[in-house]
């Protein structure tokens, strides 16, 4: 059983197309994330929602759009791909402060 | 000054030694610290977590924090090859909403 999930798992796609990433998480957490990895490997927070109330919005630009339909599931949409959102994100959940990442996106802009 | 400093390495370290990695923070508010596993490819797995100055220890791997001198260290007891990953260490503020601070990463290489 799958406890974070995120489809699909890789992203190719040509800069200024719009995509959505997502996640769903069967641990019963009331808390998710979203990160991004960059090409140096260096994690960062972008959102966080716990029981589908925003709680963490990082300096992040606006083209990012999460959503949580319920305390289950976050997605993630991004307008306008630029080269530079070429990462790998990371979705997680939390049961207190201890977190459980899905297995990443790849997305790669061309 | 990055808010949570690592060394990237990599650390070579021979099968059946102790591999030793520090992490150094600079927000004095930091109340939860963590070292998370990732081999390449993968995520972050979670390997340990520790609140309290002092030692904890988990089968092979010991966590050490020193909140006076704002560290943390990670201890792996007879390294093993598949020990050969990048470790983060993470840090979370108390009224952070969780948000976890994260290090570059020390890349670990244990070899046979």
């Amino acid at each position: 059983d799958t406890a974070v999930s995120q489809t699909p798992k890789y992203l190719v796609t040509q800069m200024g197309n719009d995509k959505s990433i997502k996640c769903e998480q069967n641990l019963g957490h009331d808390t998710m994330y979203w990160y991004k990895q960059d090409s140096k490997k260096f994690l960062k927070i972008m959102f966080s929602y716990n029981n589908k109330e925003l709680i963490i919005n990082e300096t992040v630009p606006n083209r990012f759009s999460p959503k949580s339909p319920d305390k289950a599931h976050l997605n993630l949409h991004i307008n306008s791909l630029e080269l530079g959102d070429s990462a790998v994100y990371f979705c997680a959940s939390s049961h207190a402060e201890t977190q459980y990442f899905g297995p990443g996106t790849r997305l790669l802009v061309l | 000054q990055k808010e949570v400093e690592q060394n990237s390495g990599p650390l070579s370290v021979p099968e059946g030694a102790i591999a030793s990695l520090n992490c150094t923070y600079s927000d004095r508010g930091s109340q939860s610290f963590f070292w998370y596993r990732q081999y390449s490819g993968k995520s972050p797995e979670l390997i340990m977590f520790i609140y309290s100055n002092g030692d904890k220890e988990d089968g092979r791997f010991t966590a050490q924090l020193n909140k006076a001198s704002q560290y943390v260290s990670l201890l792996i007891r007879d390294s093993q090859p598949s020990d050969s990953a990048t470790y983060l260490c993470a840090v979370v503020r108390t009224d952070s909403w969780g948000k976890l601070q994260f290090g570059a990463g020390t890349q670990v290489v244990v070899t046979p």
